[in-house]
């Protein structure tokens, strides 16, 4: 267990749906990043908080949005969906200065 | 974008081998990390090599850094079965408004 939790594991859902993943970062940890792994792509920043305010977008559609909650587990929603938003997406949260990104074990979204 | 490209992107070594992963990155860093991933799970940090740093150990892992060429190495000696994964290289994430970008990785695969 990395301290990093995401729900859910696995989701399987049709095209035009929405979801919400949720990632609870590890006890003290400030920063928490998302980001999309898929096959061709590999794995894709996507953004980043830090303590509840947005600090760095990567390659997110507009479809796609996050926030951070003041416990700071943050969630990232996904509206829309399409057959190729199908990935891994993982979480990783770290404290500043601190030595690597603690990845949590991802959601596997799957649209049909 | 990638800023890492890892080098070569598989690698089939025998157990008991060393293997040698490379990557490359275009910018100006902070700091490089090396992570691995089980197939289908999260990624695990393994090591960070400060930009001001020229080698690392950690076990059996050995990092090296050039900075005028921009490149690293992940050095496995003793290689085992459970080394069998994907490793990425990934710069930045020192500072609280950096993310860490990944290159696409090496899959390693250790043969019996």
């Amino acid at each position: 267990d990395s301290g990093v939790t995401q729900t859910p594991k696995h989701l399987i859902t049709a095209t035009g749906q929405r979801v919400t993943l949720r990632c609870s970062p590890r006890s003290g940890d400030l920063s928490v990043y998302w980001y999309q792994q898929s096959l061709d792509q590999g794995l894709q920043f996507l953004i980043q908080y830090y303590n509840g305010e947005e600090r760095a977008k990567g390659n997110i559609l507009e479809r796609f949005s996050a926030q951070q909650f003041p416990d700071l587990h943050s969630e990232l929603n996904l509206s829309s969906l399409e057959l190729g938003d199908s990935a891994l997406y993982f979480c990783a949260s770290s404290v500043v200065g601190s030595y690597g990104y603690t990845f949590g074990s991802g959601t596997r979204l799957t649209v049909v | 974008s990638q800023q890492g490209e890892e080098d070569p992107q598989a690698l089939s070594i025998q157990e008991g081998e060393n293997a040698t992963m490379n990557c490359s990155y275009k910018t100006s860093i902070n700091n490089l990390q090396w992570y691995r991933q089980n197939s289908g799970r999260g990624l695990v940090h393994l090591i960070l090599i400060r930009s001001n740093e020229r080698e690392k150990h950690s076990g059996r892992l050995r990092v090296t850094l050039d900075t005028s060429k921009k490149s690293s190495s992940l050095l496995i000696t003793a290689s085992r079965a459970a080394d069998t994964a994907s490793y990425f290289c990934a710069t930045g994430g020192m500072n609280r408004d950096d993310k860490i970008i990944f290159g696409k990785g090496t899959r390693l695969h250790i043969l019996p």
